[in-house]
């Protein structure tokens, strides 16, 4: 049972434009959320992460929205840059599961010059 | 000096052998874990120690087993070796059970032939 889904395995856009990657959770009783980049061959980094009890964190470029109510998280990176290309897993956390991490299947976001 | 280090990073081994996987922190963190990822990409938690106690046990089979020494290091000996425990393991570390800044590792692939 899947409780993290990235519907989009790829995304693909040009440098300068907006990129938003998707993540929806199934378990209400997740109250923090996280994105991690990951390049290849190397492990998951912490990118941002949001609280339930917000609906918005920004951190430089990239903002992360989360609509509890529709269970959904979106990360937003603008401008983005060609160095943003990496696989970004959505993860959720609660205190019912250890908060421990669990992970979406990921997102291949390419952004080409 | 890194964070989150694991060894060996590429491990191909026959079926039914017996090995091991080291993970060594120097974060100071007090919280290890190992995660899993496997052909389908999904990353989903193993084991997490807290302070050298185990927290978290998934359903993994018990020839799995963590063993931490002192809160700096998780290592992970796999008996019986199957082929589908080919996948990559990740070991991680936060600075205590919340899910706060977790740090991982660049990842072990184990190749079971």
């Amino acid at each position: 049972d899947q409780q993290v889904k990235q519907n989009s395995p790829s995304l693909s856009v040009q440098e300068g434009r907006i990129s938003i990657l998707n993540c929806d959770y199934t378990n209400s009783m997740f109250d923090y959320f996280l994105w991690y980049k990951k390049y290849p061959a190397e492990g998951p980094t912490f990118l941002i992460s949001i609280s339930s009890i917000k609906d918005k964190n920004e951190d430089g470029r990239f903002t992360v929205f989360l609509n509890k109510s529709a269970k959904h998280l979106s990360l937003h990176i603008v401008p983005s840059q060609p160095g943003d290309s990496a696989v970004y897993f959505c993860a959720a956390s609660g205190s019912n599961s250890g908060y421990a991490l669990n992970f979406g299947k990921g997102t291949s976001l390419l952004v080409t010059p | 000096d890194t964070a989150v280090s694991q060894t060996p990073k590429y491990l191909v081994t026959q079926m039914g052998n017996d090995k091991s996987i080291k993970c060594e922190q120097n974060l100071g963190h007090d919280t290890m874990y190992w995660y899993k990822q496997d052909s389908k990409k999904f990353l989903k938690i193993m084991f997490s120690y807290n302070n050298k106690e185990l927290i978290i046990n998934e359903t993994v089979p018990n020839r799995f087993s963590p063993k931490s020494p002192d809160k700096a290091h998780l290592n992970l000996h796999i008996n019986s070796l199957e082929l589908g425990d080919s996948a990559v393991y990740f070991c991680a570390s936060s600075q205590d059970l919340r899910p706060y800044g977790y740090t991982f590792g660049s990842g072990t692939r184990l190749t079971v032939v």
